[in-house]
């Protein structure tokens, strides 16, 4: 089967660095995707990881470990108009399903 | 501008009657996609599509269709539609890359649909 767990809700502070988990089961692993949603809008691409190690885009870094079947997303430097949702995504064997978890929504707070 | 287009972005019908939603693409991209997306539920593949002629079935296919007859069209046929299918959908298209290369998805605005 294919599961995607990540927290539901997240607050951090204008500023301050947050760091959002995802940890995934799934039958194949060809990459895995982070995108950013903010409300009512489409999803649209922040990272990309299919390699372990840290993957570094300005304030933005992505971090996968396929042995534990884990990634994260790292934000620097909070802003308000961070406050968006976060999907993690993995595509499969083949590279054309694709499995997305259920989104992390973040609030940044002045 | 590169984009992908969904239509109409807004819709509300009544259970049973046929529609469809329109997504085109001008990157000139071999997949394309449909997800829906509900609360506490992320995003579920409904059907994707390789290239022309070729399309396979994602997760929540049931009560859906599609069709991908020219290369930037990739329409979601819902023949007898039901409440159940109420949601935010989306269409997305990517280059399609060998082997580990990156395969970014770009997503249209989105269509809420509402089945009553």
């Amino acid at each position: 089967g294919q599961n995607i767990d990540q927290p539901t809700e997240m607050t951090a502070t204008e500023g301050a660095i947050v760091q959002i988990n995802c940890t995934y089961q799934t039958s194949g692993f060809n990459g895995l995707f982070w995108y950013q949603q903010h409300a009512g809008e489409a999803p649209t691409f922040l990272s990309y990881n299919v390699l372990d190690g840290l993957e570094e885009k300005g304030r933005f870094s992505s971090f996968l470990s396929r042995s534990k079947g884990y990634s994260y997303l790292l934000l620097k430097e909070l802003q308000m108009k961070d406050s968006a949702s976060y999907l993690c995504a993995v595509r499969d064997n083949y590279g054309q399903n694709f499995v997305f978890g259920p989104g992390t929504r973040l609030s940044v707070l002045p | 501008e590169a984009q992908v287009t969904q239509n109409p972005r807004y819709l509300i019908t009544v259970t049973g009657k046929k529609l469809t939603v329109t997504c085109s693409q001008n990157m000139n991209h071999e997949y394309m996609s449909w997800y829906r997306q509900d609360p506490g539920l992320g995003l579920r593949q409904i059907y994707y599509s390789m290239n022309v002629e070729v399309t396979d079935k994602g997760d929540v296919p049931e009560g859906y269709k599609v069709s991908r007859k020219e290369k930037r069209n990739f329409p979601l046929i819902l023949e007898s539609p039901s409440p159940n299918q109420t949601s935010l959908y989306f269409c997305a298209s990517s280059p399609r890359l060998a082997g580990g290369a990156k395969n970014i998805q770009y997503f249209g605005a989105g269509t809420r649909l509402s089945v009553l």
